[in-house]
């Protein structure tokens, strides 16, 4: 079974700063899928950003990217530039690779994220 | 571009009733998943449907069942409603061919009293 771990229930960072909200998770798959999603207080879960485990490349969009260090399991978001907006829980998700049998996404437990004005 | 589509988007239920919940996925998305997500929690998945088959299923009450329709369309039903059963539940979709990037709805949140 996977299962994934965020362990830093809680982060805040002045607007405009960088912060890191951390990620592992534990499987025996090679190939799979990492993402993390954004819930705002809309309670509306928006793709923020995509990995492929198969990809050494780090995947970045605009001022999301991310660290992903597939020995270590870890796969960290970084966000620039902090806007108010940003302002939501960060869920870490998992997906095994290989067709709609394995689709269903494992969550991690979450990171509240507050950017101050 | 067309999103996930969810209805109703509110809820709310007398203990032991039953409810609807339905799902209209992205155009030319088959494959259909639900997720139930509770207060303070992370999304739990709860079953999923792929050319109107059952592909997998989670920790999905016997209370509950769930199909998928010719134009891939998904409802889940919900009888003998309980107090527990209040929460916020998504439908993601997603393309078979690419099948790893799920695309959620808005949700439907449940209320049971």
């Amino acid at each position: 079974a996977q299962t994934v771990t965020q362990s830093q229930p809680e982060m805040s960072v002045q607007e405009a700063e960088t912060v890191t909200l951390s990620c592992t998770y534990d499987t025996s798959e090679n190939n799979y899928y990492l993402f993390w999603y954004k819930q705002p207080p809309s309670r509306q879960m928006i793709l923020v950003i995509r990995q492929e485990a198969y990809k050494q490349q780090n995947a970045t969009e605009n001022r999301f990217s991310v660290n992903f260090q597939k020995a270590a399991k870890s796969f960290s978001l970084k966000i620039s530039d902090s806007q108010l907006g940003d302002t939501a829980m960060y869920f870490c998700a998992f997906v095994i690779a290989g067709g709609t049998s394995y689709g269903k996404l494992t969550f991690g437990q979450g990171t509240i994220l507050t950017v101050h004005p | 571009a067309a999103g996930v589509i969810q209805s109703p988007r509110h809820l709310i239920k007398e203990k032991r009733e039953t409810a609807t919940l339905k799902c209209y996925p992205i155009p030319r998305h088959d494959t259909v998943y639900w997720y139930q997500q509770g207060p303070g929690q992370d999304p739990q998945f709860l079953i999923s449907f792929y050319e109107k088959m059952q592909s997998d299923k989670g920790s999905i009450p016997d209370r509950f069942s769930a199909q998928q329709f010719s134009d891939y369309h998904s409802e889940l039903n919900m009888s003998s409603l309980e107090l527990g059963d209040s929460a916020l539940y998504f439908c993601a979709s997603t393309d078979s061919l690419t099948a790893d990037t799920q695309y959620f709805g808005p949700g439907t949140r449940l209320t049971v009293l």
